[in-house]
């Protein structure tokens, strides 16, 4: 009974390709996170949606794109993958915005050729 | 720039040991305060959070805030080999939740 599920939980694929990450949780949480956690494990915030609006946009390249068609999910496309975007994605969710504890998925594991 | 500080480790206790675990940040505005363990290959999981001053316990886990200071700390007592893991700090004012980079803990049977 997974709490924040990821699709797919490993992702190979050559430079310059789109792929999506896609990620629901069924906690009825109100706030989504994408995390990237890269080579060093150093976690970082990338965006934040909470019931489907943006909150949170970090300095993320703009071939990131998120897309949250509803409160339970929020999905993760990437355009003309780099060698730098390898690295592990993590999505996370929380009862609210703001201070409240985070659940996080399984992770994907992006790796580029 | 808020910063979130931890020693990268690795930390060495013996099983049976107490295992401390601490954790500085620069933003006094912050509000709460998180640790996260983190196994090789896995995702962060929640095991702590304080909101005031002073102790919080749970089981073998304790978290020690000090908001004068901008310390927070993680004991672990009765060590076992399965806390043997990344400890990731986390603190949040009212949006963005910032990580530190973590301290690897070690145990030994």
């Amino acid at each position: 009974d997974t709490a924040v599920s990821q699709t797919p939980k490993y992702l190979v694929t050559q430079m310059g390709n789109d792929k999506s990450i896609k990620c629901e949780q069924n906690l009825g949480h109100d706030t989504m996170y994408w995390y990237k956690q890269d080579s060093k494990k150093f976690l970082k915030i990338m965006f934040s949606y909470n019931n489907k609006e943006l909150i949170i946009n970090e300095t993320v390249p703009n071939r990131f794109s998120p897309k949250s068609p509803d409160k339970a999910h929020l999905n993760l496309h990437i355009n003309s993958l780099e060698l730098g975007d390898s690295a592990v994605y993590f999505c996370a969710s929380s009862q609210a915005s703001g201070g409240q504890p985070q659940h996080f998925g399984d992770g994907t594991r992006l790796s580029i050729l | 720039q808020k910063e979130v500080e931890q020693n990268s480790g690795p930390l060495s206790v013996p099983e049976g040991a107490i295992a401390s675990l601490n954790c500085t940040y620069s933003d006094r505005g912050s509000q709460s305060f998180f640790w996260y363990r983190q196994y090789s290959g896995k995702s962060p999981e929640l095991i702590m959070f304080i909101y005031s001053n002073g102790d919080k316990e749970d089981g073998r886990f304790t978290a020690q805030l000090n908001k004068a200071s901008q310390y927070v700390s993680l004991l672990i007592r009765d060590s076992q080999p399965s806390d043997s893991a990344t400890y990731l700090c986390a603190v949040t004012g009212y949006s963005t939740l910032t990580f530190g980079k973590g301290t690897m803990l070690l145990v030994s049977p």
